[in-house]
């Protein structure tokens, strides 16, 4: 495995329905983000998990969303009661964990399609 | 907050030509940037990164960029365009508030490269 990994690719589903993506992280990456990018517009974060625990969480999160990271490896999001505006793209990325900033590696992206 | 701004929505450039795509940025302290590439139902990908040091930054296939901290500029640069580096390019900075790192993008700007 040598990147970022998330499933699934395209995800089209009806208002209301919840909907759940998965991110695999770089093995020896720490830190894992999520982020959401609408056409036309930069990624905007989302959340962010050190090993298992979400240290920071955006206002753009709101209560139908939910992120977890249980074991500090793969993590999940999920989208209860999807809205037509929930469609986007939602990017996961991971990076060491270290003193400068490092770049991160981003997966490729689940494209949501809210109906 | 820190941010980052791209004020060109799209920069067209002949192939062979040099092309500039402009970033500009706010941060309270040192700046960290970054530029990244996405290209089509793609993640984005790192290109360079400005942590300290020399103002003029060596990054993947052939891209540079030159930090000017008296403009408050990353403006990133090739010396002669390729067809294939048509793409949607992103500048980052580093947002530690909170005591958590995470990239704050700009809402990119597509390059077009023509033959």
């Amino acid at each position: 495995d040598t990147g970022v990994s998330q499933n699934p690719r395209h995800k089209i589903t009806k208002r209301g329905q919840n909907v759940t993506f998965r991110c695999d992280p770089i093995s020896e990456h720490n830190r894992l983000y999520w982020y959401r990018q609408t056409l036309g517009q930069g990624p905007e974060f989302l959340t962010y998990f050190q090993n298992e625990a979400q240290l920071e969480k955006s206002r753009l999160l709101s209560d139908r969303f939910s992120a977890e990271r249980p074991k500090g490896s793969f993590s999940t999001l999920e989208i209860q009661r999807t809205e037509q505006g929930d469609s986007a793209m939602y990017l996961c990325a991971s990076s060491l964990a270290s003193g400068t900033a490092d770049g991160y590696t981003f997966g490729s992206g689940t494209r949501l399609t809210v109906v | 907050a820190q941010s980052v701004a791209q004020p060109e929505d799209q920069v067209n450039v002949a192939e062979g030509n040099p092309l500039t795509v402009k970033c500009t940025y706010s941060v309270s302290g040192n700046p960290y940037l970054f530029w990244y590439v996405q290209y089509p139902n793609r993640g984005l990908q790192f290109l360079l990164k400005y942590i300290t040091g020399d103002n003029l930054v060596k990054g993947s296939y052939g891209f540079e960029a030159e930090f000017n901290k008296s403009q408050t500029s990353f403006h990133l640069k090739k010396p002669s365009a390729l067809v294939s580096d048509s793409a949607l390019y992103f500048c980052a900075v580093r947002d530690g508030t909170g005591g958590y790192n995470k990239l704050i993008f700009g809402a990119g700007t597509r390059l077009a490269v023509h033959p």
